[in-house]
């Protein structure tokens, strides 16, 4: 296994911009997670994915977050008209179906200007 | 809810000491427990899990932690601590059939 991988690892967006990450899973692993971690917090569910299907979406997920996972392989996470509270680090984990443990990639540390 | 709670956002150590990170979980089901390092500007790592098997759990890198339903706790130990442990640790429960729900993290430093 190659492990989760993420990209960009660093992101730095004026306010208002919009910014699109990246995750790939490991392979065959059915299930994808994002979790979103601020400074001196333990990392927040955002959102999981079954194969392309999303699933359950947390009230943290603004109207201004989507993301998506189509063909049930990499996923991404948009985020439209960044604020300053947006900046934070973005994790992408990923299980398989029978799975109880959630492998994390290296996260995407966005700066929102 | 399923929920934990970790008892010190800062721990300090001598190299070759004990180390003990307190977590306490609250959870009307028998719970999924996980304890997970993350080093600076890193992902998070699994040292290790309890999932309803043996209450002592071992790890990696030397660490074991022990399930007590009595105390509602998942106190994570290493006996002898080394410069690469420096790096914060998070106690986490599956609230459900995929989710996890982390506490605040524990910030551990290791004096020479």
């Amino acid at each position: 296994d190659t492990g989760v991988s993420q990209n960009p690892r660093h992101k730095i967006t004026k306010r208002g911009q919009n910014v699109t990450f990246r995750c790939d899973p490991i392979s065959e692993h059915n299930r994808l997670y994002w979790y979103r971690q601020t400074l001196g917090q333990g990392p927040e569910f955002l959102t999981y994915f079954q194969n392309e299907a999303q699933l359950e979406k947390s009230r943290l997920l603004s109207d201004r977050f989507s993301a998506e996972r189509p063909k049930g392989s990499f996923s991404t996470l948009e985020i439209q008209r960044t604020e300053q509270g947006d900046s934070a680090m973005y994790l992408c984990a990923s299980s398989p179906l029978a799975g109880d443990t959630q492998y994390f990639g290296p996260g995407t540390r966005l700066t929102v200007l | 809810a399923q929920s934990v709670t970790q008892l010190g956002s800062h721990v300090s150590v001598s190299e070759g000491a004990l180390v003990l990170l307190r977590c306490n979980y609250s959870s009307s089901v028998p719970p999924y427990l996980f304890w997970y390092v993350q080093y600076p500007n890193q992902g998070l790592q699994l040292l290790l899990k309890y999932t309803s098997a043996a209450t002592l759990v071992k790890g990696i890198n030397g660490f074991e932690a022990e399930f007590k339903k009595s105390e509602t706790s998942f106190h994570l130990t290493k006996p002898s601590a080394h410069m690469s442990d420096a790096a914060e640790y998070f106690c986490a429960v599956r609230t459900n059939d995929y989710k996890l729900s982390f506490g605040a993290g524990t910030t551990v430093t290791v004096r020479a």
